[in-house]
């Protein structure tokens, strides 16, 4: 069984510009998450769905941050325009729900905003 | 105060060693706590959970859960170098919330 897939693996863009990740769950999960990663520090929750609906984006910052998961399915995420301090990397998650906290993680997108 | 603390490390120990990481926590609404492992440059992934306090073991790892303390425990019998990652603890509250990770602590098992 497939895991959960992200892309880009890395990028690397100027400030100002900007930036998209996608991911694609695992197949059957309804829940999807996408997560910062500082370096150091522990996954942070950017926003959460259940099958297409936005159920907690309260940590997104939403003057430069989106995203959607069109059809309930594959996700992305924008970020517009990127600052320096957008610098991480944006792990993608999925789970069968939301009660049991067992969380499958993509290998996440690492941004570098020069 | 942060919801999970974790001593970030970095722990370096000898092949063979007991490994003992710990967490506290702060919020009594947590049900379930899990252990995460992630490697350099991966996404972490799911080791154990636990969703009372005790003990629950799998091979060589053993999660512990004290409520009462508000401590959480994950030790390593017989590490080995394969073991070197950063180990994420985490509390949880179910359909009421998300996961909240701890810093991570740095592990080096050397040979």
């Amino acid at each position: 069984e497939a895991g959960v897939v992200q892309s880009p693996r890395y990028k690397i863009i100027e400030k100002k510009q900007p930036v998209a990740f996608w991911c694609n769950p695992i197949s059957g999960h309804n829940t999807l998450y996408w997560y910062l990663q500082n370096l150091g520090q522990g996954p942070e929750l950017l926003i959460r769905y259940e099958n297409e609906e936005a159920v907690d984006d309260s940590q997104l910052p939403k003057d430069r941050f989106s995203a959607e998961r069109l059809k309930g399915v594959d996700s992305t995420l924008k970020i517009q325009p990127a600052e320096l301090g957008d610098s991480a990397v944006y792990l993608c998650a999925s789970s069968l729900g939301v009660s049991t906290g067992e969380l499958f993680f993509g290998e996440g997108s690492r941004l570098t905003v020069l | 105060q942060k919801e999970v603390e974790q001593d970030p490390g970095p722990l370096s120990v000898p092949e063979g060693a007991i490994v003992s990481l710990n967490c506290t926590y702060s919020n009594s609404a947590f049900q379930y706590f899990m252990w995460y492992r992630q490697y350099s440059r991966k996404g972490p992934e799911l080791l154990m959970y636990t969703y009372s306090s005790g003990n629950k073991e799998d091979g060589r790892f053993t999660a512990q859960v004290d409520k009462s303390s508000k401590y959480i425990s994950l030790f390593i019998r017989d590490s080995q170098p394969s073991d070197s990652a950063t180990y994420l603890c985490a509390g949880g509250k179910g359909s009421q919330g998300n996961l909240i990770f701890g810093k991570g602590t740095k592990l080096s098992v050397k040979p």
